[in-house]
């Protein structure tokens, strides 16, 4: 699976947008970016994943730059409850073997939301 | 619906001590994860089962680690000998395979392990 790159922190105001960068340069053709994230003393929780079209869902969007080099998770609205460690993730779905269903987390961003 | 269940919450042994971790996954979840998250440190896949069978265990220390999953529900993961260096926190994921397009794993609040 293709590495990626995330800032180790980043700070947001309540109510404010968080955008969370990520860079997947080595991303292949039939990987999908995932995003999970880990609030403390939890286990990672399921966000949102996408191909190559932008996606959005009750909890946030995903924004996929066109050659899907990078992409970045928006939380429209933050509030203290999103502060937690945000993994981006690329994996291929659906290829079957021993890599199947596999995440290969990183250390991830970890958004801390101030009031 | 239920989540991942897993036991204990919290394990304090000695080195040189064994300990085992249980996880029951959601109902129906034929697919089942163990991670290791040691502090400041991202989850990292130990072992993959589906059903009762391994699908992966490339990182699973086999020397002092085991794990097991009979009947294909409940799985049990076993270090022992414990060393200091396995304080972490151990994490149980389960996937429905009606989510096997998307890929959602459904995590656990997994076990901290303390190795004095």
């Amino acid at each position: 699976d293709a590495k990626t790159t995330q800032p180790p922190s980043m700070d947001c105001a309540e109510g404010r947008a968080a955008n969370l960068p990520c860079n997947h340069s080595t991303i292949s053709g039939n990987e999908y970016v995932y995003w999970y994230r880990q609030i403390h003393s939890q286990g990672p929780q399921y966000i949102i994943h996408g191909l190559k079209n932008n996606e959005t869902n009750e909890m946030a969007s995903l924004i996929i730059t066109e050659d899907r080099k990078s992409s970045t998770l928006i939380l429209p609205h933050a509030t203290l409850r999103d502060t937690a460690v945000y993994y981006c993730i690329v994996r291929v779905v659906g290829a079957g073997g021993t890599s199947y269903g596999k995440l290969t987390f990183g250390q991830g961003t970890i958004l801390t939301v101030h009031p | 619906e239920a989540g991942v269940a897993q036991s204990p919450r919290y394990k304090i042994i000695e080195k040189r001590q064994s300990v085992a971790f249980w996880c029951n996954p959601i109902s129906g979840h034929a697919t089942l994860y163990w991670y290791q998250q040691i502090l400041g440190q991202g989850p990292k896949l130990l072992i993959q089962f589906q059903n009762n069978g391994v699908v992966d265990d490339s990182q699973l220390p086999k020397d002092r680690f085991s794990a097991e999953r009979l009947k294909g529900v409940d799985s049990t993961l076993k270090i022992q000998p414990a060393k200091l260096e396995d304080s972490a926190v151990y994490l149980c994921a389960s996937r429905s395979p009606r989510l096997q397009a998307t890929g959602e794993l459904f995590f656990g609040e997994g076990s901290r392990l303390t190795v004095l």
